[in-house]
């Protein structure tokens, strides 16, 4: 079975300091992977998917297929990233359904 | 305003009593979905559901029912609640792609939190 794993459930750092929440997971078939995010008292939404490349509100993730993780990543944190943030596996067949991490709270400090 | 809507945002029952959250959507999105989340477990998927009259058991569907008689709802029954059912229940949607637009993603809820004493 898919597992998604986010060891850490509290990250702080100082405001200017580089960031990386770590996420790994397990599955037999390709994985499609995402990062969503949760301000305080807003909705959960999408911040990055590894297909897509792309780089949002500073933040990338890789996808290493070797190690088997897609860590997220930003070079100076901002007091507004203080959130929490979700790493989430796409499972395919039978229904395309996110298969979601723990969590990690990120609190960046001034 | 497109997008989903939850209600109630706070929900109480006692133990033993059946309870329903709301969940509508005017996004036309094909599939949807309820997640349980709880302190430092995540997002667990309780049911989902791809198309109308269609719906797939998730990770912890027991003690919990769904119905997907209409494209905009998908209702959540909590069936004789108990304590452990205490918790914060998001229901989100997604077009036929199943894991979202590009740009968006899943669309999520505000959440109903459900007490049971």
């Amino acid at each position: 079975a898919q597992r998604v794993t986010q060891p850490e459930k509290l990250l702080s750092v100082f405001k200017g300091a580089p960031v990386e929440l770590k996420c790994n997971y397990s599955y037999s078939g390709s994985p499609e992977l995402f990062w969503y995010v949760q301000y305080s008292r807003q909705r959960l939404q999408l911040l990055l998917r590894h297909i897509s490349r792309e780089s949002i509100k500073g933040f990338t993730a890789d996808l290493n297929k070797g190690e088997t993780s897609f860590h997220l990543k930003k070079p100076f944190a901002q007091e507004e990233d203080s959130a929490m943030y979700y790493c989430a596996l796409e499972v395919t067949g039978g229904g395309n359904k996110l298969t979601f991490g723990t969590g990690t709270q990120l609190k960046v400090e001034l | 305003d497109g997008g989903i809507t939850q209600s109630p945002k706070y929900l109480f029952r006692k133990e033993g009593q059946n309870v329903t959250l709301s969940c509508e959507q005017n996004l036309n999105h094909d599939a949807m979905y309820w997640y349980r989340q709880d302190p430092g477990q995540g997002l667990r998927l309780i049911y989902y559901s791809q198309i109308v009259n269609d719906f797939q058991k998730g990770d912890i569907a027991e003690g919990y029912s769904v119905s997907r008689e209409k494209k905009e709802s998908f209702p959540l029954t909590v069936t004789s609640a108990q304590k452990n059912q205490t918790a914060f229940y998001l229901c989100a949607s997604s077009d036929e792609s199943g894991t979202g637009s590009i740009l968006y993603g899943y669309t999520f809820g505000s959440g109903t939190r459900l007490t049971v004493v």
